[in-house]
């Protein structure tokens, strides 16, 4: 069955970066596309960015350009998104999820706490 | 990319119907059919309920149907079960590899 489990929560402080991994199983890695999704707490989705594990293609939200870096491990089936200077307002989990076209995200990771704290 | 338009809020009782709508723009809504509506219970990953704005993934009961027109998409829950109380998200493809996600409803079964 298909499953993306995601790394442990991370701690950091204002101004560091924060890489968190997805390691995909159950199905061919390069098929599909990772998404990366946060949600601060108590608020809504949101759409971070894009990258085909078969020719490391990225496409990133505006609000994250410069900012974020996403790449993968096709050795190992992992996905992995790199965030920098982070601010307080980055506290937020961290989901990543399988980006099946047009089918949407049909499958997700369990989610990554980043606390963003001084 | 502005997040898509979603209300705060809906409730129902069991039994009844209730629609949540999802307004965007002519660059995202109204120029893809790549509309897609999630489940999220409190502490849990989102389950999608709706692919290509009105498929259901094996699985999803009939309850849920969607539909769209123009700029505006729409998630319908007929037949309002307890277990549908949750936060419901819209999600559209914007073009150029991008998406965007509404900014989420809560719904209450009373």
């Amino acid at each position: 069955q298909v499953q993306l489990v995601q790394s442990g929560g991370e701690v950091k402080k204002p101004g560091a970066s924060v890489k968190v991994s997805c390691k995909a199983s159950g199905y061919t890695f390069t098929t599909y596309g990772i998404s990366w999704v946060r949600q601060a707490p108590g608020q809504g989705l949101e759409w971070m960015g894009w990258i085909d594990p078969y020719n490391a293609n990225t496409h990133y939200a505006q609000n994250f350009q410069g900012r974020v870096t996403m790449t993968t491990d096709t050795s190992t089936s992992t996905a992995y998104m790199e965030l920098r200077s982070l601010r307080s307002d980055d506290t937020a989990v961290y989901f990543c999820a399988r980006a099946s076209g047009s089918l949407g995200f049909n499958y997700w990771g369990q989610g990554t706490l980043v606390t963003v704290s001084s | 990319q502005s997040a898509l338009t979603q209300p705060a809020s809906v409730s129902g009782s069991p039994g009844q119907s209730i629609t949540i709508s999802c307004t965007g723009t002519s660059s995202d809504v109204g120029s893809y059919n790549h509309v897609s509506w999630y489940q999220q219970y409190p502490g849990k990953a989102p389950k999608v309920m709706i692919y290509e704005v009105n498929k259901r993934p094996s699985g999803v009961s009939n309850r849920f149907s969607g539909s769209k027109s123009g700029n505006t998409a729409s998630l319908t829950i007929s037949g309002l079960q307890a277990e549908d109380e949750a936060d419901y998200y819209c999600c559209s493809f914007a073009g150029s590899s991008t998406s965007v996600f509404g900014g989420g409803t809560k719904l209450t079964v009373l």
